[in-house]
């Protein structure tokens, strides 16, 4: 059970917009740690989406798009697309832990 | 281009050891920060360890915490991770991935994965 909770899944049509919450507490998120959020295709490694709560890497189409407000971050994606299923995971800190990281439990994308 | 190439997984059974490797091309290796994360089978990711660029500084997660050694060669642009007394609850992808530092720091990002090697813990 991860200190970063996020839906197990959502899902959407091509076209629609949707978004994935990572929810946190004032140990981590709330205490003003950035936000960075992973894609992982099936079989594939996980690709780095959102770095800094709302910034793009080079080549990172802008229908993805992250914030963060209070003790939460949120990844959003537009105009949904085949190729967007895959697994999103959001990653920080946590003061209450060891370790300089932690991930949410993941999402799981399903476009209908 | 960037490029993480681990190996070393394999199965090993309880209480075995194992070193896994991460060649580095493409960047100055010495010049960044390097970490270990995991995916056990149909799980999450887990953030394990991470080192910074000079290979002055560790950090781990308590779940490997005494058990588990992070390294790096800098001569050989390669990154270590030493896995001694190793339970089943170690199985996973064991993925390298790159900080876009040279000192590892709260929340750093990780800008760059490796394809990953599987470690079966398993008598």
């Amino acid at each position: 059970q991860s200190v970063l909770t996020q839906p197990p899944s959502v899902s959407g049509a091509p076209g629609q917009r949707v978004t994935i919450s990572c929810t946190g507490s004032s140990s981590n998120i709330g205490a003003g740690y950035d936000v960075h959020w992973y894609q992982q295709l099936p079989g594939t490694a996980p690709k780095l989406l959102i770095y800094g709560n709302s910034n793009r890497p080079s080549g990172v189409p802008d229908r993805f798009s992250g914030s963060k407000s209070g003790t939460s971050a949120s990844l959003a994606i537009t105009g949904l697309q085949a190729e967007d299923e895959a697994d999103y995971y959001c990653q920080s800190y946590d003061s209450s832990l060891s370790g300089l990281g932690v991930f949410g439990g993941g999402t799981k994308l399903t476009v209908l | 281009e960037v490029q993480l190439l681990e190996s070393g997984g394999g199965l090993v059974q309880p209480g075995g050891s194992l070193r896994l490797s991460c060649a580095a091309s493409g960047f100055t290796f010495s010049s960044y920060a390097m970490s270990w994360v995991r995916q056990a089978p149909g799980k999450g990711l887990e953030w394990v360890s991470a080192i910074s660029g000079s290979g002055g500084s560790t950090y781990y997660a308590d779940s490997v915490k005494g058990r588990f050694t992070i390294s790096r060669d800098n001569s050989k642009n390669t990154l270590y991770l030493q896995m001694n007394s190793l339970r089943a609850e170690d199985t996973a992808v064991y993925y390298c991935a790159k900080v876009p530092l040279s000192v590892v720091v709260p929340a750093a990002t990780l800008d760059y994965w490796g394809q990953g090697t599987l470690v079966t813990v398993s008598s």
